[in-house]
């Protein structure tokens, strides 16, 4: 069965610093692979996603970039993190246009 | 712009009786919807979803009705129970053409099953 991983499940960073999260997904091939923030009170917001390695699209302009070294590895990063940037950050894995199953998500604070 | 909306940010329901969660959206060419559930501080779950060429979809205690006239659907749980107790999103994708398919969430709404 498929399963996907994401760490760490909280991260408390200065402003300024870099940020690296990794998701990655066993069991399947080729997934879509995406990064979503939930803003507190807000719904999820899709930032990236990709359809295979080094294929990157992003849906919102943002002080953060994403990358797929590997088919099943998704990765979330920062040069240098905002307060803005705080949040709670999912990943999400697809092999159909339509379900997608996520993560148990980062709460990220950036203070 | 919202595409997908959920009104109701919070309803609370007796345990045993339905529950109704209701979401609207905009864009026509939508043709797939689902809903998913989300605890705290985990990450959502699927539930169900429909597709567009269809105006229900049963799956146990969770029902979900599509309105594609009036560009609604709803959610019913029936019976209640308190662990259903969490926040629900609504989403929709359109899978036409070239198009991704990429979810459209909407805000969220928040059910309390009390006891």
């Amino acid at each position: 069965s498929q399963t996907i991983h994401q760490w760490p499940a909280t991260l408390v960073q200065p402003v300024g610093s870099p940020l690296s999260l990794e998701c990655t997904v066993e069991g399947t091939s080729n997934p879509n692979l995406y990064w979503y923030r939930q803003a507190a009170g807000r719904g999820l917001q899709l930032l990236f996603y990709s359809v295979g390695i080094g294929q990157i699209s992003s849906e919102v302009p943002q002080n953060l970039s994403a990358s797929r070294p590997q088919d099943r590895q998704f990765i979330l990063s920062s040069k240098k993190l905002l307060l803005s940037d705080s949040g709670f950050y999912l990943c999400a894995w697809s092999v159909s246009k339509n379900i997608q199953y996520f993560g148990a998500g980062t709460r990220l604070s950036v203070l | 712009d919202q595409q997908v909306k959920q009104n109701s940010p919070s309803l609370s329901v007796q345990e045993g009786r339905i529950s109704i969660l209701n979401c609207d959206y905009t864009n026509s060419m939508f043709d797939y919807f689902l809903w998913y559930k989300k605890y705290p501080a985990e990450g959502p779950t699927f539930l169900i979803s429909i597709s567009s060429i269809k105006d229900k979809n049963e799956d146990g205690r969770f029902t979900v009705f599509l309105n594609k006239s009036a560009k609604h659907l709803s959610l019913h749980i029936v019976p209640s129970q308190p662990g259903d107790s969490a926040v629900y999103f609504c989403a929709a994708s359109a899978n036409y053409g070239g198009s991704q398919g990429n979810l459209i969430f909407g805000k969220g709404t928040k059910l309390s099953v009390k006891p």
